[in-house]
């Protein structure tokens, strides 16, 4: 498995703010990238799924990859207390039956 | 909407122990997977399996583990004989075919091995 990182946090923000979070990652085969939102003591939820460099939007949410610097980020608009919950990226090699390679997560609070 | 459950959703066993943890997929998906998370580290991959059988394992699989399924709804994770070590939430996941790596989770086992 090659290694993907992502800061832990904990990250604390006021509700409204815009939330980024970020994983860098070494192996340059890695084609797709999601972001996965897990509630304490849930499975991981799929966010955001993406494979081109570039941003992909979905409502307060915004994927970015830009794999020539091996760098994901996710951008969380408005965000509210709702948000609170640990923010995995994951990748895989590629379209096939690959597993995916987690980053630890970061853990995000909204405060009201 | 279509959702991956597991059961139970906390198993405690002495060390030795066989457990089996189970999944349903959702049930028009055809690649399942078997994850697992020890607190406070990362998700890691264990078992991938599609027409029935192993895709693909990691070094945490040994022969310890092994995976079924039985019927045409059910994903199962046996562990032959527990370790302390093997106390983890474990997850399942499904995709579809058309879906590439768009994997669904379930809610996870949370294994407790005393």
């Amino acid at each position: 498995q090659k290694e993907v990182e992502q800061d832990p946090g904990p990250l604390s923000v006021p509700e409204g703010a815009i939330v980024s979070l970020n994983c860098t990652y070494s192996n340059s085969a890695f084609q797709y990238f999601m972001w996965y939102r897990q509630y304490s003591r849930k499975g991981p939820e799929l966010l955001m799924y993406t494979y081109s460099s570039g941003n992909k939007e979905d409502g307060r949410f915004t994927a970015q990859v830009d794999k020539s610097s091996k760098y994901i980020s996710l951008f969380i608009r408005d965000s509210q207390p709702s948000d609170s919950a640990t923010y995995l990226c994951a990748m895989t090699l590629n379209s096939g039956n690959t597993p995916l390679v987690f980053g630890k997560g970061t853990r995000l609070s909204v405060i009201a | 909407e279509p959702e991956v459950t597991q059961t139970p959703s906390h198993q405690v066993t002495q060390m030795g122990q066989e457990v089996i943890l189970r999944c349903v997929p959702i049930s028009n998906h055809l690649y399942f997977y078997w994850y697992r998370q020890i607190l406070g580290q990362k998700v890691e991959f264990l078992v991938s399996f599609y027409n029935n059988e192993i895709s693909e394992k990691s070094e945490i699989f040994d022969d310890q583990f092994s995976v079924e399924r039985p019927d045409g709804s059910n994903f199962t994770l046996k562990i032959r004989s527990t370790k302390l070590e093997d106390s983890a939430m474990y997850f399942c996941a499904s995709r579809s075919r058309d879906r590439n790596n768009e994997q669904f989770f379930g809610p996870g086992t949370r294994l407790t091995v005393l």
